[in-house]
C-alpha cells in the first residue's frame, strides 16, 4: 500500500516562533507531486505548498518551506514566525489528481 | 470567482436510507473528485469525474455512485446508508483530467450524520 504517515498528531508552538511538522511517505513511482494541506475549522482544505518530487530545490511559500528528502521518502513542513492564524489541522500527502493523505497533525499557537 | 461550492452543509440520515450530495467545480474546472474524511482521519479518495465519466475510483464499495452534468457540477449518491458512512464529504475540482501540474481546490464539505 502506498502509505502516508504524520507520526505528530498534536504540535504546538509559541506565536512568532518555528515549528516543523513530519511527514513520510511510501510510492513505488518515480514522478510524483507532494504537498501540505491546510485544515481549518472552515474545513475547507487550503494548499499550503506542493512538491514536485523531480525537483531537488526545496520549495518555499512565504513563511512555509519544506525539507524534502527523496531518498528518506520524507517531506516536513516548517512554518517561520507562526501566526494565530495558523492554527489548524496540517494533512501531508502525495499524487497528483488522486491524493493519498496522512492523517494529520493538529497545530496550536500559543499567544 | 466563486470557488467550490457544495450542499447541504450538513445532513443527518437514518441507516438504510439514500443520500444525494451535490457539489459545483470552481469556475474554469472541468474534473471533479470526491473524498471522505471520517472523523480524526486524513481525507480518502472516493472517484474521480471528467467529460461525464468515471474516470478513477478508489477503496468503495459500489454503494457509492456519482454523476457529472454538462455543466460539470457532479453528485455523490450513496445507498444503503451504515452507520460508518457518517463523515465528512469533501468535493475538489480541477482543470484537465490526467493532468499532474493541476492544483486542486476542494469546498468546505457536506457533514453526513448516519442515525
Amino acid at each position: 500500500a502506498q502509505t502516508v504517515t504524520q507520526s505528530q498528531p498534536e504540535m504546538s508552538v509559541q506565536e512568532a516562533e518555528t515549528v516543523t511538522l513530519s511527514c513520510t511517505y511510501d510510492t513505488s513511482e518515480s514522478d510524483y507531486y507532494l504537498f501540505w494541506y491546510k485544515q481549518p475549522p472552515s474545513r475547507q482544505m487550503i494548499l499550503v505548498i506542493r512538491q514536485e518530487a523531480y525537483k531537488q530545490q526545496n520549495a518555499t511559500e512565504n513563511r512555509f518551506s519544506v525539507n524534502f528528502q527523496k531518498a528518506a521518502k520524507s517531506f516536513s513542513l516548517k512554518i517561520s514566525d507562526s501566526q494565530l492564524g495558523d492554527a489548524a489541522m496540517y494533512f501531508c500527502g502525495r499524487g497528483a489528481q488522486k491524493l493519498v493523505f496522512g492523517q494529520g497533525t493538529r497545530l496550536t499557537i500559543n499567544p | 470567482d466563486a470557488g467550490v461550492t457544495q450542499s447541504p452543509t450538513h445532513l443527518i440520515k437514518t441507516r438504510g436510507q439514500q443520500v444525494t450530495l451535490r457539489c459545483s467545480p470552481k469556475s474554469g474546472h472541468d474534473t471533479v473528485s470526491w473524498y471522505q474524511q471520517a472523523l480524526g482521519q486524513g481525507p480518502q479518495f472516493i472517484f474521480q469525474y471528467y467529460e461525464e465519466e468515471e474516470r478513477q475510483r478508489g477503496n468503495f464499495p459500489d454503494r457509492f455512485s456519482g454523476h457529472q452534468f454538462p455543466n460539470y457540477s457532479s453528485e455523490l449518491n450513496v445507498n444503503a446508508l451504515l452507520l460508518g458512512d457518517s463523515a465528512l464529504y469533501l468535493c475538489a475540482s480541477s482543470f484537465g483530467w490526467g493532468s499532474t501540474n493541476e492544483k486542486l481546490f476542494f469546498g468546505s464539505g457536506t457533514q453526513l450524520s448516519v442515525l
